[in-house]
């Protein structure tokens, strides 16, 4: 797999419930980052972990990162049509770059 | 709030042309990078600046694209001669003294 595989690709719910998202990556990170994007346009950057951290709450966003699994999930709580969007997850491996990966599409139905 | 501007939305060039991309990054930031994204693909890397120079490059920067600081606060990527695969949207970020990155909203390039 490449380093900031998400999983599921595409994920529909009803507005309301609760969206999880996962991340997985390969190499050893300082942080990872997750992004949302809407259609077309461009990325908001949503939360910062650490790779000393585990869990990080912002809002209705939870994350969560195992780093001996190399792995990370976003939740979304109490969905909304607004949360439409892609969502990327993003390691910072050394602080010149970010490596992305192929994002989940979610799509919240009324 | 602070954020990071680009410059044009769209943009559409002949093939074998050049064309300029710009980007104002937030005021106080010193890391900047641009980063791109071919339609329905992931976003990816291209170069990273610090301190006036190329930090790091991706494989994909070759040597027909540059980038430029001109001044104090405008940031560029110059393609020189254009190809049809460098259709795509270009992301340019900056960075201050955390890790966060902060995303312009892109501008899109059409070569035709």
């Amino acid at each position: 797999s490449q380093q900031g595989e998400e999983d599921p690709q595409a994920l529909s719910i009803q507005e309301g419930e609760n969206a999880t998202m996962n991340c997985s990556y390969k190499t050893s990170i300082n942080n990872l980052q997750w992004y949302r994007q809407n259609s077309g346009r461009g990325l908001v950057h949503l939360i910062l972990i650490r790779s000393n951290e585990r869990e990080k709450h912002s809002g209705r966003l939870r994350v969560t990162l195992d780093t001996s699994k190399k792995s990370s999930s976003l939740l979304i709580t109490a969905s909304r049509a607004a949360d439409t969007a892609s969502y990327f997850c993003a390691t910072d491996v050394v602080a010149q770059k970010l490596v992305f990966g192929q994002g989940t599409r979610l799509t919240i139905n009324p | 709030e602070p954020e990071v501007t680009q410059t044009p939305s769209h943009q559409v060039t002949q093939m074998g042309q050049e064309v300029i991309l710009r980007c104002v990054p937030i005021s106080n930031h010193l890391y900047f990078y641009w980063y791109r994204q071919i339609l329905g693909q992931k976003v990816e890397f291209l170069v990273s600046f610090y301190n006036n120079e190329i930090s790091e490059k991706s494989e994909i920067f070759d040597d027909q694209f540059s980038v430029e600081r001109p001044d104090g606060s405008n940031f560029t990527l110059k393609i020189r001669s254009t190809k049809l695969e460098d259709s795509a949207m270009y992301f340019c970020a900056s960075r201050g003294t955390v890790n966060e990155q902060f995303f312009g909203p892109g501008t899109r390039l059409t070569v035709l």
